[in-house]
Formats: C-alpha cells, sequence, structure tokens
C-alpha cells in the first residue's frame, strides 16, 4: 500500500525555522516527482513547491521563494521541506503529495498532513 | 497565474440526489483539470482527472466534463460518504498549480 507520513511539524515563532520531512513507501519513490501543498485553518488548498524523480529540478509558489526549500533522499524515500523566515502567513497544515513520473500530474496521494503553526 | 472559480460555495442536497458542481478558469486550460474531494480531518483525495477520468477506487457515480474555461462535476445518487469539500485543480500552469476555493456539499 501507497503511503505518505508527514513529520517535523510544530509551534515556531516568526522568523523561525523549521525543517518537515515526508517518508514514504508503498512506491518506487525515486520515480516519481513529489509536492509540498498547505492548508491554512479553514481555507483552500495552496501548492507550495515541487521537485522532479532526481531532485535536479525545483519549483516554488512566490508566497515562499527564497524563504523555502524543498530537497527528497531518494536512497531514504524522503522528501524535505526547509522552511526559514516564517510568518504568521506560513500556519497551516502542510502536506506532501506525490505526483506523476513528472510534474505535470495531479496529486494523486496526499499524506495526512503535519501542522505548523507560526506564532510568538 | 490561472485563476479557478467554483460555484456554488455551498450546495445542499439530499442523498439519493444529482449533485453539479461548477469549475471556472480564468483562461483556457483545454482537458487539463482535476477534482479532489476534502473530508473533515482528511487530507483531500483524487477524484477525476483530466476533466473526466475517475481515479483508481472512485465510484462511477462521479463523473467529469467540460473543456476549455468551463467544467463540470456530477455526482449522480449521493451517498452519504459523497457529503464534503470538493476542488478543482489546474496542471497546464505552473508553476503555481492553481486551486478552486471549493464546494462544500452538505447535506439538507
Amino acid at each position: 500500500e501507497e503511503q505518505l507520513l508527514e513529520s517535523g511539524g510544530s509551534l515556531v515563532q516568526p522568523g523561525g525555522s523549521l525543517r518537515l520531512s515526508c517518508s514514504t513507501s508503498g512506491f518506487t519513490f525515486r520515480s516519481y516527482a513529489m509536492s509540498w501543498l498547505r492548508q491554512a485553518p479553514v481555507k483552500g488548498l495552496e501548492w507550495v513547491s515541487g521537485v522532479d524523480p532526481t531532485g535536479a529540478d525545483t519549483y516554488y509558489a512566490d508566497s515562499v521563494k527564497g524563504r523555502f526549500t524543498i530537497s527528497r533522499d531518494n536512497s531514504k524515500n524522503t522528501l524535505y521541506l526547509q522552511m526559514d523566515s516564517l510568518t504568521a502567513e506560513d500556519t497551516a497544515v502542510y502536506f506532501c503529495a506525490k505526483m506523476g513520473v513528472d510534474l505535470y500530474w495531479y496529486f494523486d496521494l496526499w499524506g495526512r498532513g503535519t501542522l505548523v503553526t507560526v506564532s510568538s | 497565474e490561472i485563476v479557478l472559480t467554483q460555484s456554488p460555495a455551498t450546495l445542499s442536497l439530499s442523498p439519493g440526489e444529482r449533485a453539479t458542481l461548477s469549475c471556472r478558469a480564468s483562461q483556457s486550460i483545454s482537458k487539463y483539470l482535476g477534482w479532489y474531494q476534502q473530508k473533515p480531518g482528511q487530507p483531500p483525495r483524487l477524484v477525476i482527472y483530466d476533466t473526466s477520468n475517475r481515479a483508481t477506487g472512485i465510484p462511477a457515480r462521479f463523473s467529469g466534463s467540460g473543456s476549455g474555461t468551463d467544467f463540470t462535476l456530477t455526482i449522480s445518487g449521493l451517498e452519504p460518504e459523497d457529503f464534503a469539500h470538493y476542488y478543482c485543480q489546474q496542471r497546464i500552469d505552473w508553476p503555481p498549480y492553481t486551486f478552486g476555493q471549493g464546494t462544500k456539499l452538505e447535506i439538507k
């Protein structure tokens, strides 16, 4: 069974940093593009960042560009999101999602999410 | 950036009825639109991809149609488990991938 499990969310002060992880199983991780998305409380869905299967090509939403870094370790079947210079507007549940063999696809498997709260 | 506008914001129906949810794009996205279902406390689940294709495990009462800028998700014969939020998403013009603001399908 394909599974994604996010971790690393917590309460952090404005200006702080956090690193999220997404452990995967049940599929050939190195063959698929992956993304991070988020959902602020009682809000809709926002795509945050995506990475191709090799990790060479990365993409970001304007709202996080220059502050967030996506990466992957194909030997560990794990996706990461390094989040720096956090603000209250980054408060959300963060989901990792599996895509297709490239980034030209949908988000066909989601983890349950991890909550990031930015507050003093 | 392509803006997706969903209507209605809330749809109140009874089990057994037919639900019609709409998604309009700010410019043509050909057939490259998907629909997601999200229940409280759960992650979204892909329901329809590329306008009209059901994702794995999605029952036949879910169908999608449209092209260009106007799309529809239809649920024929609503079951209790179908009441949820639904979001549309385009994949033709990215980054960023964009979503509609969602339609809440609630029990009347």
